[in-house]
């Protein structure tokens, strides 16, 4: 099966800087790559996803970047507000659609 | 279009009890995945139904269990609790084929006393 990493565990920045988390994985055969953020008491929500055909994705102040040799790809937000504080997860499907997920990661945006 | 539903959202049991948790996809989403949530474990893969058939199979016990009916509601078992089985329990849906988006319920909080 496949193995995601995930970094940093916890991260904390202050508002309006920018926030970076990384993932690698294991199976070369992966080729879609979403992240999910998880507020507190609820499920966990689709933000931004990216297919192995390309590198980068950007949506407003969220980007995701997708480095296929070395199997990793990173989530980028910039200019942080107070609302993007999370746990946000990275995830990546075996060739039978099963998916497994990073460990998250707690961000914290200081006002 | 409403979302992923859990019921009920709060449980709590105690050890040796069964437990069973259901999920109501979205509507037209075939494929039911289940997850087990906890703060040193994170997100755990239980299994995944489509077209009431288990398709993919996590590594639990035995004691959990699910099923899924022709209206692609899902419903989750577990039996004999365990002081270890208390935590979020998530189900997720999509329309069940390789790269499909999943949507997430909000989750059934279980604790076992």
């Amino acid at each position: 099966g496949e193995n995601v990493e995930q970094h940093p565990s916890t991260l904390s920045v202050q508002e309006g800087d920018s926030a970076v988390i990384k993932c690698t994985y294991s199976d070369s055969a992966s080729n879609y790559f979403p992240w999910y953020k998880q507020e507190l008491g609820k499920g966990p929500q689709l933000i931004i996803d990216i297919r192995s055909n390309v590198g980068e994705k950007k949506d407003q102040r969220i980007a995701v970047t997708l480095n296929k040799t070395a199997k990793h790809f990173s989530l980028h937000i910039t200019e942080t507000q107070p609302e993007d504080s999370a746990v946000y997860f990275c995830a990546a499907p075996d060739t039978g659609n099963q998916f497994y997920f990073g460990t998250g990661t707690s961000l914290t945006v200081i006002p | 279009k409403a979302g992923v539903t859990q019921t009920p959202r709060y449980l709590i049991k105690t050890r040796g009890q069964q437990v069973t948790l259901s999920c109501s996809p979205i509507s037209g989403h075939r494929s039911v995945s289940w997850y087990q949530q906890t703060p040193g474990q994170g997100l755990q893969f239980l299994f995944e139904y489509f077209s009431e058939t288990q398709r993919n199979k996590g590594n639990f016990p035995g004691r959990f269990s699910g099923r899924q009916f022709s209206n692609s509601r899902s419903e989750m078992n577990v039996s004999t609790l365990e002081l270890g089985d208390s935590a979020l329990y998530l189900c997720a849906s999509s329309l069940g084929e390789a790269k499909n988006i999943q949507y997430f319920g909000a989750g059934t909080r279980l604790s076992v006393l």
